[in-house]
């Protein structure tokens, strides 16, 4: 089966820019998932959504960050305006049902610099 | 405050030998553990799940223990080969949902 797709897969841009990353899942997988992951650091999630919903944006910086998962599958995070701390590797993951009883499949991630 | 931990410093080892990292975690109840690989310029890929009813879970050369009593799993490669080199990562499911939160990750190197 095809991976998690995600693109870009490098960004430079300047502060106070805006950027977007899409992701594209496993077919048939309820659960998406973008993750922050920082230089040496382990990912952080930002938000979780299922099928075309939200479950969990808690830690997503919403003056910021921005992201929907129109239709139930493809998803599109956005970052308006960046700051130079959002340089990090955006990853997108999927799961088939989002029960903790299941492993996650990432992407590649989309590696953003700011600059 | 919650906490996972994971040893920040590189684990060298000689190729062979049985690799030991370790993940310990502070408040947190989970009733889920995983262990993910990541190499560089990759996302992370899932190798075990251990639930929090099962002591210990095997993988081909891979071994997970999970001890909710002392709040810490520990991950076994045995016969450790280069190309298990990567960093691994810890993650386990929160108090509350079913998000996963990561650990910082070790690395570990496998000298030939």
């Amino acid at each position: 089966e095809a991976g998690v797709a995600q693109s870009p897969r490098y960004k430079i841009i300047e502060k106070r820019q805006s950027v977007a990353f899409w992701c594209n899942p496993i077919s048939g997988h309820a659960t998406l998932y973008w993750y922050q992951q920082i230089l040496g650091q382990g990912p952080k999630l930002l938000i979780q959504f299922q099928n075309n919903g939200v479950v969990d944006d808690s830690q997503l910086p919403k003056d910021r960050f921005s992201a929907e998962r129109l239709k139930g599958v493809d998803s599109t995070l956005k970052i308006q305006p960046a700051k130079l701390e959002d340089s990090a590797v955006y990853l997108c993951a999927s799961s088939n049902r989002g029960s903790r009883a299941e492993g996650y499949t990432f992407g590649s991630g989309t590696r953003l610099t700011v600059v | 405050s919650q906490k996972i931990e994971q040893n920040s410093e590189a684990l060298n080892i000689q190729e062979g030998k049985t690799a030991t990292l370790t993940c310990n975690y502070t408040n947190y109840s989970p009733a889920y553990l995983q262990w993910y690989r990541q190499d560089p310029g990759r996302g992370p890929v899932f190798l075990l799940l251990i639930r929090e009813n099962e002591k210990e879970k095997r993988k081909e050369r891979l071994k997970v223990t999970f001890d909710t009593t002392l709040k810490q799993s520990l991950f076994h490669i045995t016969a450790s080969q280069p190309a298990d080199s990567a960093t691994y990562l810890c993650a386990l499911d929160g108090n509350a949902g079913n998000m996963l939160t990561f650990g910082g990750g070790t690395r570990l190197m496998v000298k030939p």
